[in-house]
């Protein structure tokens, strides 16, 4: 069964401390994995996505398929990345049905 | 800029009542999607269309029914609501980017089941 578990539902931080939002997943086969995010009275939007391998405001993570993880870092933590984040999964077509994960609010305190 | 455009933002209806939620996109993408956000469960998908007249269930399409036709807009309809189908309701469509689906969301409709 394809599932997407965040096992946080709440991470709390100083601000300019690390950040590590956890993501595991189960998929049969070679999944695309994304996060996005949602701040306050905002959309829902892609932060980043495996395939790009980038750093979007100096987050980033690493897909490993032995672990079947993708957690998201970020090395010191602004009070501005306080928001909702969302793991998710797609396989490989071109419905870009995603699954998500339940959420891990991220709250940085000054 | 606005690209996926809800209806409604806020609703209130009584159960039993037929809802109708809309969605309409301005990105001519050939995918377009339902889902509903609830604490703690995260976005669960409802429904989603490839194309015009194309749907398909998702995860949890039991007592919701969509309509798609036209390419820009998806309708999600509860024919008979009721108190646990109070929840937010988001509608994204998706384009294909560098191998990969991009969804792009509105900015979702809450929905009141009294």
């Amino acid at each position: 069964a394809q599932r997407v578990t965040q096992p946080e539902k709440l991470l709390s931080v100083f601000k300019g401390a690390p950040v590590e939002l956890k993501c595991n997943y189960s998929y049969s086969g070679s999944p695309e994995l994304f996060w996005y995010v949602q701040y306050s009275r905002q959309r829902l939007q892609l932060l980043l996505r495996h395939i790009s391998r980038e750093s979007i405001k100096g987050f980033t993570a690493d897909l490993n398929k032995g672990e079947t993880s993708f957690h998201l870092k970020k090395p010191f933590a602004q009070e501005e990345d306080s928001a909702m984040y969302y793991c998710a999964l797609s396989g490989r077509s071109n419905t870009g049905k995603l699954i998500f994960g339940q959420g891990t609010t991220l709250q940085v305190k000054p | 800029d606005v690209k996926v455009t809800q209806s409604s933002r806020y609703l209130v209806k009584r159960t039993g009542e037929k809802v109708f939620l809309e969605c309409v996109q301005d990105m001519d993408h050939e995918n377009m999607f339902w889902y509903r956000q609830d604490p703690g469960l995260g976005l669960r998908l409802i429904y989603f269309s490839y194309d015009v007249k194309m749907k398909e269930k998702g995860d949890i399409p039991e007592g919701y029914s969509v309509s798609r036709e036209k390419k820009e807009r998806f309708s999600l309809i509860l024919e008979s609501a009721s108190t646990n189908q109070t929840s937010m309701y988001l509608c994204a469509s998706s384009l294909w980017v560098a191998g990969a689906n991009v969804l792009t969301f509105g900015a979702g409709s809450r929905l009141t089941v009294l």
